[in-house]
């Protein structure tokens, strides 16, 4: 049973325009979430990441927002560019740190010219 | 930040061999988690490495199978055994960084034929 969802396993967006990738989850105890983004033969890097107790962080172009009622979040990314194209994972962390971080199965993102 | 390194970076073994994946981390680092990637599915935690003790698996996961060394704060290695098609995949280490990030190697691409 999948407890970090992101049921979109690709998204196309024109460059320039703003990137939407979506994730839920369905453990109340996540109370810490982070999206990291994959290149091709590289190893996922940390992107950006969000307490249960914000509802929204931003850094640059990326924005995380939280929805905690709805167990939902996603990502924006404002405007998209070239080097967006990659695969995006998002993660949650339960409250008892000693418990594994969750994983996505990941977004591919094509930003297209 | 961590930065990792990874050896091999892919290899293709034949059914019944193993492979031993290394990796090298720039600064001592307690913890070590070792991740494997199937097409299309998240990242997926085999187990947790910590020097001077033995190596905690995940659910589904086996010594084994999947046996692993933590000789100082640097360096681990993991161990495929016995592989079978079944094994292909990417293959990640990973530490743990401040607020909970994670910083990932570059992944060892397995092929098994």
């Amino acid at each position: 049973d999948q407890q970090v969802k992101q049921n979109s396993p690709s998204l196309s967006v024109q460059e320039g325009r703003i990137s939407i990738l979506n994730c839920d989850y369905t453990n109340s105890m996540f109370d810490y979430f982070l999206w990291y983004k994959k290149y091709p033969a590289e190893g996922p890097t940390f992107l950006i990441s969000i307490s249960s107790i914000k509802d929204k962080n931003e850094d640059g172009r990326f924005t995380v927002f939280l929805n905690k009622s709805a167990k939902h979040l996603s990502l924006h990314i404002v405007p998209s560019q070239p080097g967006d194209s990659a695969v995006y994972f998002c993660a949650a962390l339960p409250l008892n740190r000693d418990d594994k971080i969750i994983f996505g199965k990941g977004t591919r993102l094509h930003i297209l010219p | 930040s961590a930065v990792i390194s990874q050896k091999p970076s892919r290899d293709i073994c034949q059914r019944g061999t193993s492979l031993t994946i290394q990796c090298q981390v720039d600064s001592q680092v307690t913890m070590m988690f070792w991740y494997r990637q199937q097409p299309g599915q998240s990242l997926t935690l085999i187990a947790t490495a910590n020097q001077g003790s033995e190596a905690t698996y995940e659910s589904g996961f086996v010594i084994d199978k999947f046996p692993i060394s933590r000789p100082n704060l640097t360096f681990s290695t993991l161990t495929v055994s016995n592989l079978s098609p079944e094994d292909s995949s990417i293959y990640l280490c990973s530490v743990l960084a401040h607020a909970y990030e994670q910083y990932f190697g570059p992944g060892t691409r397995l092929t098994v034929t």
